[in-house]
């Protein structure tokens, strides 16, 4: 079975500039999650998706950060424009079911840096 | 506030010790913890999970427990190896909202 893709894995910027991040579920999967996650922390959810409708983005920087899940399959998460406080890396994940959120399913993140 | 702690410092074990890695809560009440393992450059990697009517979870030589009068889960690996070494991660599902709260992961480094 296919794990989480995200693409792309790494991507160097200069502030105010923008950028964008994919992700690809695990085939199946209703729910979809974006985090972030600063060097030396945990992830923090920037938006939960479940099918294509949004279940929290309370912490998203709707200012900033926009994220959409057309289809209720891939995901893409942009930043416009991009602060040095967003280097981090990105970690999309995906579980199978619609309630308590279980086991989560990572991909490998997208390092962002913001020079 | 609420917050939940992990072990800061790299803990250091000789292989085939048993490690122990500590997860500390406050003001939360959670349905069901987690625990990850983080290799450097990779996502999290889902390890157990254990409801809170459960005093304790094993899988092959991992063994979680989960005390919710003191606040704490202990998150253990017997006859530890090199191999082990990872940063672990916790997670705790608040069952008002259906979301996760992250620690910031301990750093677990096993010598041979």
């Amino acid at each position: 079975e296919a794990g989480v893709a995200q693409s792309p894995r790494y991507k160097i910027i200069e502030k105010r500039q923008s950028v964008a991040f994919w992700c690809n579920p695990i085939s199946g999967h209703a729910t979809l999650y974006w985090y972030q996650q600063i060097l030396g922390q945990g992830p923090k959810l920037l938006i939960q998706f479940q099918n294509n409708g949004v279940v929290d983005d309370s912490q998203l920087p709707k200012d900033r950060f926009s994220a959409e899940r057309l289809k209720g399959v891939d995901s893409t998460l942009k930043i416009q424009p991009a602060k040095l406080e967003d280097s981090a890396v990105y970690l999309c994940a995906s579980s199978p079911g619609t309630g308590h959120p279980g086991e989560l399913f990572f991909g490998e993140g997208s390092r962002l840096t913001v020079l | 506030s609420q917050k939940i702690e992990q072990n800061s410092e790299a803990l250091n074990i000789q292989e085939g010790k048993t490690a122990t890695l500590t997860c500390n809560y406050t003001n939360y009440s959670p349905a069901y913890l987690q625990w990850y393992r983080q290799d450097p450059g990779r996502g999290p990697v889902f390890l157990l999970l254990i409801r809170e009517n459960e005093k304790e979870k094993r899988k092959e030589r991992l063994k979680v427990t989960f005390d919710t009068t003191l606040k704490q889960s202990l998150f253990h690996i017997t006859a530890s190896q090199p191999a082990d070494s990872a940063t672990y991660l916790c997670a705790l599902l608040m069952d008002s909202n259906y979301q996760l709260i992250w620690g910031a992961g301990t750093k677990l480094i096993i010598k041979p």
